[in-house]
Order: C-alpha cells, then structure tokens, then sequence
C-alpha cells in the first residue's frame, strides 16, 4: 500500500510556542491530504482537508488561524499548531489517498504526539 | 446527521476464540466503509467495503457489509495476542471525508 509519514514523531514544548507537523506521501501524489486529532481512548476527529495549491477546508469547531494548514505540492502538507496551550496536547494524524490508483482508501501516516506543557 | 456507531466498546477473550466486531452507520449519502487496525500508532488499512454481500477476507480477518440494514461486520478467527488493538471502523458518505466510530478495543489473553 501507499506510504505517508509524519515528522517529527513526538513534540514537547512549552505554552505560547507553535509547532510545525508535516506530512509527506513518499510514493505517490496526493491532491488531497486528511489531518486528523485523535484524544486519548477517544477515536480521530477530522480536523480539517488539505487541498494542495488551495486553502483547506476546516470542520465546525476548528479554528483555521490558530491551526494552519499549507499544502504546497503534492507530496507534503504541514499542520502548524500556534500559540499551542496545553489542551491542544493530542495525537494528530494525517492521511492521503493514492488517486492515481483509483483506490479510494485512506493512508495515515504514523501520527505526531503534540505534549504542550 | 451522518453517524458510526460499533458495539461492544470494549471486549476481552481468550487466544484462540472468535470474535464478531460490529459497526452501524445512519447516513443520508453512502460511498464505502472502512476498517482500520491501531495499536499504538496511527490506523493500519484492513478492509474497504462498498458493496453489500460481499465477504472481504484476509487471512484471519473477513468482513461483510449490509447496504439495506446499514452495517458491517468484522470476524477474526482463532484470535492470536498480536490482534490486541482498537478496531476502527470508518465511513465515507460521499464527500471524501471519513467519519469514525468510537473503535472496539479487543484484548486477548494468553
């Protein structure tokens, strides 16, 4: 299957700070990538659909100024946390669909551990 | 409102035992449905379903899905402690976008 991956890994840092997630698919193209944020023993919620060369798409409750979506070719997107506090502490994930496939299947990418203390 | 239930929540059996994973849905559009498998990372891809009736298998793993009664299974046979995970099972109702149940979390015990 398609392969995506997410750096970095894990992020600790202080409030006030803002944090640059990226998402990259390594073999193929992705006009579309999916960023996820998922609590603990809950299941992942949809934050927003990164739309490459366009702004994304945000769903009811997120905010798009303090999580900003960049999706400037077609193999990366990046979720910049601003300002982070420590209830935005989560697992973010992201996902991209092989279009050139014709597979319609999601691919997540390992996910980022966000600990804002 | 588009919405993906699974039951149980939670379930503990013994290696070797099988289990059925449930996932309902309520939905006013319908392109396929998902299962996923997350451990201790993100969701690992088992299983598209888009037409009803149809079994999926995949060594241990099959699953069916039920367009008139809105739901699907997921069967794992003989369990094994490596198939302890959360099983997701997910939507898309015809906009791209997935919307997830809460997950089953599956525990084996030796």
């Amino acid at each position: 299957g398609a392969v995506v991956s997410q750096h970095p890994s894990w992020v600790i840092c202080k409030s006030g700070t803002s944090v640059k997630i990226e998402c990259r698919s390594l073999d193929f193209q992705a006009t579309t990538m999916f960023w996820y944020r998922q609590f603990p023993k809950q299941s992942l919620m949809l934050m927003a659909t990164s739309n490459e060369g366009s702004k994304a798409t945000y769903e009811q409750g997120v905010e798009k100024d303090k999580f900003l979506i960049n999706h400037a070719s077609l193999t990366l997107s990046t979720l910049t946390v601003t300002s982070a506090h420590p209830e935005d502490s989560s697992f973010y994930i992201c996902s991209a669909r092989d279009l050139a496939s014709g597979s319609e299947t999601q691919y997540f990418g390992p996910g980022t551990r966000l600990l804002v203390l | 409102e588009d919405k993906v239930v699974q039951s149980p929540l939670s379930l503990v059996v013994h290696e070797g035992d099988t289990v059925t994973l449930n996932c309902s849905y309520e939905v006013t559009n319908f392109r396929s449905l998902l299962w996923y498998k997350q451990e201790k990372k993100a969701p690992t891809f088992l299983f598209m379903l888009t037409s009803s009736g149809i079994e999926k298998k995949s060594g241990r793993l099959s699953s069916i899905l039920d367009k008139k009664e809105l739901f699907s299974i997921l069967n794992i046979t003989a369990t094994q402690t490596g198939d302890s995970a959360v099983y997701l099972c997910a939507v898309d109702f015809g906009n791209e976008k997935l919307t997830f149940g809460t997950g089953t979390r599956l525990t084996i015990i030796p």
